[in-house]
């Protein structure tokens, strides 16, 4: 399967923890997303990569989250202190280097905060 | 600021019915995208299709259509003798053209009732 892979696909944590989630996009895919999804929602963008520049952060909704993509491939996102409010659905997609490119999404980590 | 409004939160039609998803979209950007993506019960966001503003031909895709009519800034979704199988949420999305995410709406919930 070539698609975009997110692990771990579930992740409950008490609050206060830290978690981290990975992305691997589509190989031949520069650009890669990170959108957060609650219940009854559409994704929420939260950031974005051009190989390895973090050209967007600015939506990343508080400084408890963080990303990054060293080598240009995969990617992770943290989350610092956790809080029940964070219970979501993290989405990763990447896409080509084209303007408008259609985004491809991973399957999702659900994170659940006790 | 983007903005994507699908009003219709849940639609609920008999098999083979024709049914029309509404989209319609705020921009200032003069060079935009448009897309719809189907999220179906196992969670998954599948790209369906990807519109630019120049472009206002409409497409047919097998029993999907849809019409992009910037006049109303709409870009609506026909499907059409609709199955069961396609029961999931549809949404539509919107990105200017640079390589910024995409702006989701709500979602509308399709029912398809056998």
């Amino acid at each position: 399967d070539t698609g975009v892979s997110q692990d771990p696909r579930h992740k409950i944590t008490k609050r206060g923890q830290n978690v981290t989630f990975r992305c691997d996009p589509i190989s031949e895919h520069n650009r890669l997303y990170w959108y957060r999804q609650t219940l009854g929602q559409g994704p929420e963008f939260l950031t974005y990569f051009q190989n390895e520049a973090q050209l967007e952060k600015s939506r990343l909704l508080s400084d408890r989250f963080s990303a990054e993509r060293p080598k240009g491939s995969f990617s992770t996102l943290e989350i610092q202190r956790t809080e029940q409010g964070d219970s979501a659905m993290y989405l990763c997609a990447s896409s080509l280097v084209v303007p408008g490119g259609e985004q491809f999404f991973g399957p999702g980590t659900r994170l659940t905060v006790l | 600021a983007q903005k994507v409004t699908q009003a219709q939160t849940e639609i609920s039609v008999v098999e083979k019915e024709d049914v029309t998803l509404d989209c319609v979209y705020e921009t200032r950007d003069t060079t935009y995208y448009l897309f719809w993506y189907k999220q179906p019960p196992s969670g998954e966001l599948v790209f369906l299709i990807r519109r630019n503003s120049f472009d206002e031909q409409n497409e047919i895709s097998g029993r999907y259509s849809w019409n992009f009519q910037k006049s109303t800034s709409s870009f609506n979704f026909t499907i059409t003798a609709s199955q069961v199988v396609d029961s999931a949420v549809y949404f539509c999305a919107l990105t200017g053209g640079g390589a910024d995410g995409l702006t989701f709406g709500k979602g509308t919930h399709l029912i398809i009732q056998p």
